[in-house]
């Protein structure tokens, strides 16, 4: 059971715009801030949003985040075959002391 | 760029204890801009932090796994460590090590290992 909830799954058809949600709470989410990750089949994760919505350098502007109160969420426009992945949110824990995931979201494009 | 490479072996029996090395390269270990951490993935499943260790020493870890982690550095080689002790076959998983700047806990990865926890 993962700290942060986020959708087992998502789905759009190329062109589309989908968007993944995370929840948190008070001790993670609402008080400090919320970044993203891709996880492309077989490879390592990759940032792709940091400090709740900036992107690093490389990551096109299709990609983009926001939070509010105890959630944030992820939103990637002109849906391409290659977003195909997994998408995670992690955030500092207060009272846990630790960084949080979420249990992470799979994208299909259709 | 920092970039991290894992290292260990692939196999390790029951009861036994995990042993890691995280190299870094393309800067120092000591640099007070970065903290180190880990990170696992069963197969098939999502990401689960393991710990962390900060330039000043001080190291946080996953309450779930507290009890059996240790994270540790070697600034002469430019290297840290993770030691998970008394293993099941639960901690099988690919390990991955990972640099964190500020509220930015883990850019850039490693590329992952692969432990398999079998007798």
């Amino acid at each position: 059971q993962s700290v942060l909830t986020q959708p087992p799954s998502a789905s759009g058809t190329p062109g589309q715009r989908v968007t993944i949600s995370c929840s948190g709470g008070t001790s993670n989410i609402g008080s400090t801030t919320v970044n993203w990750y891709q996880q492309l089949p077989g490879t390592a994760p990759k940032l792709l949003i940091k400090l709740n919505n900036q992107r690093p350098s490389g990551v096109p502007d299709r990609f983009s985040a926001s939070k509010s109160g105890t959630s944030a969420s992820l939103a990637i426009s002109g849906l391409q075959s290659e977003d195909e992945a997994d998408y995670y949110c992690v955030a500092w824990d207060d009272r846990r002391n630790g960084w949080v995931f979420g249990g992470g979201t799979k994208l299909t494009v259709l | 760029q920092l970039q991290l490479q894992e290292s260990g072996p692939g196999l390790v029996k029951p009861s036994e204890t995990l042993s890691l090395t995280c190299t870094v390269s393309s800067d120092s270990i000591r640099s007070s801009n970065y903290y180190w951490g880990w990170i696992r993935q069963p197969p098939g499943k999502g990401l689960e932090w393991i710990g962390s260790l900060y330039y000043s020493g001080s190291t946080f870890y996953n309450p779930s796994l507290k009890s059996r982690v240790t994270i540790s550095v070697d600034t002469s080689k430019n290297q840290f460590y993770l030691n998970l002790n008394s293993v099941t076959a639960a901690d099988t998983a690919v390990y991955y090590c990972a640099s964190g700047r500020g509220m930015v806990p883990f850019d850039p990865w490693g590329q992952g290992i692969l432990v398999t926890v079998s007798s």
